[in-house]
């Protein structure tokens, strides 16, 4: 089984600071990653993915994640961050006999102060 | 237009009302799924089609059933509704190569009373 924990369900940073969400995952084989994006009353956008070529893996908005085996983890960071950015954050993990099933950590809600 | 679409986008039923959800999609994927999102929970795989002859229960299916009328269409259903049912409830599309990765529609929010 497979299965994803999102340290923090709410996270408040300021604008131009930066923002780091943490997602650490449970896999038997090597896993897909990925990050999710929820804007309000919208559906799930994806923001970035690691499918076991590069570690560093760089998405839409200047948001990038570093995948590391050793600690099992996926975080997300963006060096800046800007007010557009506030939003509910997934983290999701596919792979082996849950292949096209992701499972996803229970969300981190970013706020952005001016 | 949107590429996966769910109607209705909102609705609010009483206990016990049958109540169907409905998802189309114009992506070509073979594969559709449908996710419930309550607060603080994530998201939950209820029900999941590989193909259209295809049809598997997810973690939380207890409570809810589903049909594929075609590729392109797949609907989850609340034979009995309950107010634990009360979430926004997503329907997803994958090409099925790849990395598995997952398209949403906007969502449906659900209220029972």
């Amino acid at each position: 089984a497979q299965s994803v924990t999102q340290l923090g369900s709410h996270v408040s940073v300021s604008e131009g600071a930066l923002v780091l969400l943490r997602c650490n995952y449970s896999s038997s084989v090597p896993p897909y990653l990925f990050w999710y994006v929820q804007y309000p009353n919208q559906g799930l956008q994806l923001l970035l993915k690691y499918t076991s070529a590069a570690t560093l893996v760089k998405g839409i908005n200047g948001f990038e994640a570093e995948f590391k085996k050793s600690e099992t983890s996926f975080h997300l960071t963006k060096p800046s961050a800007h007010m557009s950015d506030a939003a509910e954050y997934f983290c999701a993990v596919s792979g082996g006999t849950s292949y096209g099933k992701l499972t996803f950590g229970q969300g981190t809600i970013l706020t952005v102060h001016p | 237009d949107a590429d996966v679409t769910q109607t209705p986008r909102n609705r609010i039923t009483k206990t016990g009302k049958r109540i169907m959800l409905e998802c189309s999609q114009t992506k070509g994927h073979d594969r559709m799924y449908w996710y419930r999102q309550d607060p603080g929970l994530g998201l939950q795989l209820i029900y999941y089609s590989f193909d259209v002859k295809d049809i598997n229960k997810g973690e939380i299916s207890d409570g809810y059933s589903v049909s594929r009328q075609a590729q392109a269409k797949f609907s989850l259903s609340l034979e009995s509704a309950i107010p634990n049912q009360t979430a926004l409830y997503f329907c997803a599309t994958s090409s099925g190569s790849g990395t598995g990765e997952l398209f949403f529609g906007e969502g449906s929010r659900l209220t029972v009373l």
